[in-house]
């Protein structure tokens, strides 16, 4: 049982590349959730998606974009990265939905490296 | 005002002590909290989950819910070296449109010295 996978493990970019980060779930969880983490400030919340179909913003969604493309995998895109956007991003998931009371599940994360 | 404020770190603590981690969040409606344990490169893993004041008992680990003093906390007795890591504190609403959204807290390192 993987639980979460998320690919690639480690990716340096160029400044305006573009790339996509992958995450999928074999739990048959509703919900999947993107993260990113910069030291001291925790995690925090870029996109969701409650159910197959639906994303929504979360917390620091500009630069990014999510497709949920089946119940099982939901991505994230940097069209144009920029430094900033340097970070461990996570992928989690949960079953059920609103007023879940089911903890979050996490991939190993990506660490992303943005020249 | 953080919606989800952890005490700051680092805590250090001898082994064989007890460790007291602190959250407190801001949201009156929040439903569910969660104390997860990050190890330095790792993602996180849940180790305690409460919904109800009180305490919650599970090995060496305690967690305490004091709903109107808007607190929650995490004990570990009995400190290992293998506990240090990161703990991060996290809060969930009640319904709306939560959907399952998780607020964290920044996080409190441990270190449990031999």
């Amino acid at each position: 049982n993987a639980g979460v996978t998320q690919t690639p493990k480690f990716q340096v970019l160029k400044t305006g590349q573009s790339m996509t980060l992958q995450c999928a779930q074999d739990m048959n969880h509703n919900s999947m959730y993107w993260y990113r983490q910069d030291p001291g400030m925790g995690l925090r919340l870029i996109y969701y998606s409650a159910s197959e179909g639906t994303t929504d913003k979360g917390e620091v969604p500009n630069g990014y974009n999510v497709s949920r493309l089946n119940k099982r995998e939901f991505s994230l895109r940097l069209e144009s990265a920029a430094p900033s956007q340097t970070s461990v991003y996570f992928c989690a998931s949960s079953s059920k939905g609103e007023y879940s009371n089911q903890p979050q599940h996490f991939g190993d994360g990506t660490r992303l490296s943005i020249l | 005002q953080k919606e989800v404020e952890q005490n700051s770190g680092p805590l250090s603590v001898p082994e064989g002590a007890i460790a007291s981690l602190n959250c407190t969040y801001s949201d009156r409606v929040s439903q569910s909290f969660f104390w997860y344990r990050q190890y330095s490169g790792k993602s996180p893993e849940l180790i305690m989950s409460i919904y109800s004041n009180g305490d919650k008992e599970d090995g060496r680990f305690t967690a305490q819910l004091n709903k109107a003093s808007q607190y929650v906390s995490l004990l570990i007795r009995d400190s290992q070296p293998s506990d240090s890591a990161t703990y991060l504190c996290a809060v969930r609403r009640a319904g709306g449109t939560s959907y399952g959204k998780l607020t964290f807290g920044q996080g409190t390192i441990l270190t449990v010295h031999p």
